[in-house]
């Protein structure tokens, strides 16, 4: 079955950082990948999403590319803020079929 | 945001009562998803709906049941409940109807519920 594996937390850094939250994925087929962020207190938000190998996706400065030779998803962001303080899943879904499988989460703390 | 309400937000119970948990939402979206949220596992899907009567099991559906008589509710029910079953749930829902692959599930803000 389809499988999510995301780097493990938790990660702090300071202010003005760069960010790599590593995502690696089994699944058959072309699956859709996504990121979801999860503020305190919250449900989870879509951060962006890719559907086809080397779709770059993209919000709020931060990308990820869809790189299907390596099976990997990684989430980065050149200048991290405390604002991005959260918790991050990286999941997938498959057209026609759409329940999601997700990572298990990366909390990210942002240090001023 | 997408009008997803969850209720109760919080709920602290007994070993052994019963608990329904519902989502209520205002998109007119197909389909609806109640996942739970646990420390190193991410979210796991409970149990799905793809319309009104229709539900399907997720990877742990054992010990809840849940049911959609109307578009815009589906409800979790934990018949008996049992300290394993204290976590954090989530709604979601999509519209898969909308074309194109990598259609976004949007949540709720959760409900977290306790069993002593």
């Amino acid at each position: 079955g389809d499988s999510v594996t995301q780097m493990e937390g938790p990660v702090t850094l300071s202010e003005e950082a760069f960010l790599t939250i590593n995502c690696t994925y089994t699944a058959t087929g072309y699956p859709s990948l996504f990121w979801y962020v999860q503020y305190p207190g919250e449900g989870l938000q879509l951060l962006l999403k890719a559907t086809k190998a080397d779709d770059k996706g993209s919000n709020k400065g931060f990308e990820a590319t869809y790189r299907k030779e390596t099976t990997s998803f990684h989430l980065e962001k050149g200048s991290v803020q405390v604002s991005d303080s959260a918790v991050y899943f990286c999941a997938l879904s498959h057209f026609g079929n759409e329940k999601l499988t997700f990572g298990t989460g990366t909390r990210l703390t942002i240090i001023p | 945001d997408a009008g997803i309400t969850q209720s109760p937000r919080h709920k602290v119970t007994e070993t052994g009562t019963p608990v329904t948990l519902r989502c209520h939402q205002t998109e007119n979206h197909r389909y609806m998803y109640w996942y739970r949220q646990d420390p190193g596992h991410g979210l796991r899907l409970i149990h799905y709906s793809y319309g009104v009567k229709d539900t399907d099991k997720g990877e742990v559906s054992d010990g809840y049941s849940v049911s959609r008589s109307k578009t815009e509710d589906f409800l979790l029910t934990l018949e008996s409940a049992t300290s394993s079953q204290t976590s954090v749930y989530f709604c979601a829902i999509s519209d898969p109807t909308k074309q194109g692959a990598g259609q976004p599930q949007h949540f709720g803000d959760g409900t977290r519920l306790s069993i002593l």
